[in-house]
Parts: structure tokens; sequence; C-alpha cells
């Protein structure tokens, strides 16, 4: 059976800090996508990652996928209220997503 | 450029009644896929189609039909609901065009009583 896990589950931080949210997967997989979610709202598409070693950044996020480790992690820079969502990893080992529970980020000043 | 769009956005059935949820996407995508989304569980996939004339299910597939219409609709129908399928539902599409990346529809919250 396939497993997404990502964790933390919940992150309240401060804004200013810099904290990673880390996605484990449990079977192969060619590219990795984050999705945010705002309250009451549809997934926004962050990143799309395609090999090993891909690096992705925009803003203060920066995504990473190690496909050895079957590891992606989500790192946020310097963080602000504006960030504060729901972000999902979800991976492809068919034809469509397998998603992690997310990660609920709340940044208070 | 509507991208994905869904009807209803919300909608109260009362156990046992049937419903049609509509999906339609304008961006000339092969694929096409049905998630539910409750609390503390992440997505999860009900059925999804590859192309069109083509369905198979997903993780949760049980009270469920689908219909791909044409290659833009995708439609969802719960037969006889059951409260434990109160959730908010999701379409999406994508295409090997965009490397798969899955544009979400604004989503349909669903509440059976």
């Amino acid at each position: 059976e396939l497993k997404v896990e990502q964790n933390p589950l919940f992150l309240s931080m401060q804004e200013g800090k810099n904290y990673t949210i880390y996605c484990n997967y449990s079977t192969t997989s060619d590219r990795l996508y984050w999705y945010r979610q705002d309250p009451g709202k549809s997934l926004e598409s962050l990143f799309v990652l395609l090999s090993n070693g891909a690096v992705k950044q925009e803003g203060r996020l920066m995504a990473s996928l190690d496909t050895k480790a079957r590891l992606s992690t989500l790192h946020i820079t310097a963080a602000v209220h504006d960030l504060s969502a729901t972000y999902f990893c979800a991976v492809v080992p068919g034809y469509a997503l397998n998603f992690g529970k997310g990660t609920s980020l709340l940044v208070t000043p | 450029n509507a991208g994905v769009t869904q009807t209803p956005k919300f909608q109260v059935l009362k156990t046992g009644q049937s419903m049609t949820l509509q999906c339609a996407q304008d961006m000339n995508h092969n694929s096409m896929y049905w998630y539910r989304q409750d609390p503390g569980m992440g997505l999860r996939l009900i059925y999804y189609s590859a192309s069109e004339g083509t369905t198979d299910k997903g993780e949760v597939p049980n009270g469920y039909n689908v219909s791909r219409l044409n290659k833009r609709e995708f439609s969802l129908r719960l037969e006889s609901a059951a409260p434990s399928q109160t959730s908010v539902y999701f379409c999406a599409s994508s295409d090997r065009d965009s490397i798969y990346e899955q544009y979400f529809g604004p989503g349909t919250r669903l509440t059976v009583t």
C-alpha cells in the first residue's frame, strides 16, 4: 500500500523564522507535486519536481526532491503571515495523485 | 479561460437522495479526476478518467458512479446519498503536456443529513 507521510501535520511558527516540511513516500514515483490550500478554497499548484535532485524556488518557498531516499522537503525562509495555509505533497505511482494528509501552517507575529 | 468549473458549489441532501456533481474543463486535457477531501484525511481519489471513453476506480469508489460525457465533462453521481458521503468534492484535470500537473476546480461542499 502506498503511503505518503508528511510531517509535521501542524506547524505554528513566528514571522521571520525558517522551517522545513518533510514528505516521505513509500513507492517509486518519478515526479512529486506540492500544493497549497487556503481555508475553504481549492488547491493551488506550487511546485512540480521531476527528477532526483530537483530544486525549485518561488519567493520564500523552496522545494527539493531526493528520489533515492523517497523524500521531498519544502523549506520556508523568513516566514510571513501570508504563508499561513495547508501544504500538501503528492506523488504519482500511476495515473492519479496520492496525497499526504497535509501540513497546516500558521505564521504568527 | 475558466480552467476547471464545478457545479453546484454547495448542496444539502437527505439520506437516500441522489444527485450529480458536474465538472467541466476548457484546457483540452485528456485526464480528469474526482477526489473527496475530509478533515485530517488529505484528498482521496474516487474515480478517474485517463481519456475520453474510459473510467477507472480510485481508492474510495463505493457509493459513486461517474460518466465521462465528452472530453470536457466528467460527472460524479451519488445514487443513494449517505451521511458518510458528507465531504468536499474536487474535480481536477491534467494532461501529458502539462507534466500531468493537476488543475483543481473550486470544489462542491456536500452535506448529507
